[in-house]
């Protein structure tokens, strides 16, 4: 599986967006990208995933650019509860392995 | 209930003892997995199957690591002859079929101190 790479922290005010980066140069066509979160002393959390066109549910927007080399999370209205560490992970469709990095983990401040 | 459940959720050992994690999975769940998470790391996988079958078990760190899911339900990892450096959390997750969407459910933990 291709690697990721994340900024190790980055802090957002609540109520504002929190604009997650991840850089994924190595990916290849089948490759898949997939955010999880983990709130503290809990399990991984899915959040979303996408291929090539920009997803959004109702927890937050992925956002792949068009050459696929990198994309963002958006959650756009962060909450103090959204404090946590979200994995980038990159994971080919037809295995179910994920492979975590270090992660960014978010502060959401009053 | 609902979610991948997980037992012990805390467990002290003397170095030297043998352990044994269970996890429950989501009921009809295929796939399960097994990530160990040392203290401000991600996880680390550990070791897949996919009812019964072991399809994966590249990330077991050593021969004292072992893991089965008999019925293809429930699944036990086990760690004999504990050292330290075992110290970690043991995350079990499920998902309902190999494929595209399919979204892991990671139970809350199993936190293993060996002293």
């Amino acid at each position: 599986d291709a690697k990721t790479t994340q900024p190790p922290s980055m802090d957002c005010a609540e109520g504002r967006a929190a604009n997650l980066p991840c850089n994924h140069s190595t990916i290849s066509g089948n490759e898949y990208v997939y955010w999880y979160r983990q709130i503290h002393s809990q399990g991984p959390q899915y959040i979303i995933h996408g291929l090539k066109n920009n997803e959004t549910n109702e927890m937050a927007s992925l956002i792949i650019t068009e050459d696929r080399k990198s994309s963002t999370l958006i959650l756009p209205h962060a909450t103090l509860r959204d404090t946590a560490v979200y994995y980038c992970i990159v994971r080919a469709y037809n295995t179910d392995k994920l492979i975590f990095g270090t992660g960014t983990r978010l502060q959401v401040f009053p | 209930g609902a979610g991948v459940s997980q037992s012990p959720r805390y467990k002290v050992a003397k170095r030297g003892q043998d352990v044994a994690l269970r996890c429950d999975p989501i009921s009809g769940h295929v796939s399960l997995f097994w990530y160990q998470q040392a203290l401000g790391q991600g996880p680390e996988f550990l070791t897949y199957f996919q009812n019964e079958a072991q399809l994966d078990k590249s990330g077991l760190p050593s021969d004292r690591f072992f893991a089965e899911r008999p019925e293809g339900s429930v699944s036990t990892l086990k760690i004999q002859r504990t050292q330290q450096e075992d110290s970690a959390v043991y995350l079990c997750a499920s998902s309902l079929d190999q494929g595209e969407a399919g979204e892991l459910f990671f139970g809350e933990g199993s936190r293993l101190t060996v002293l």
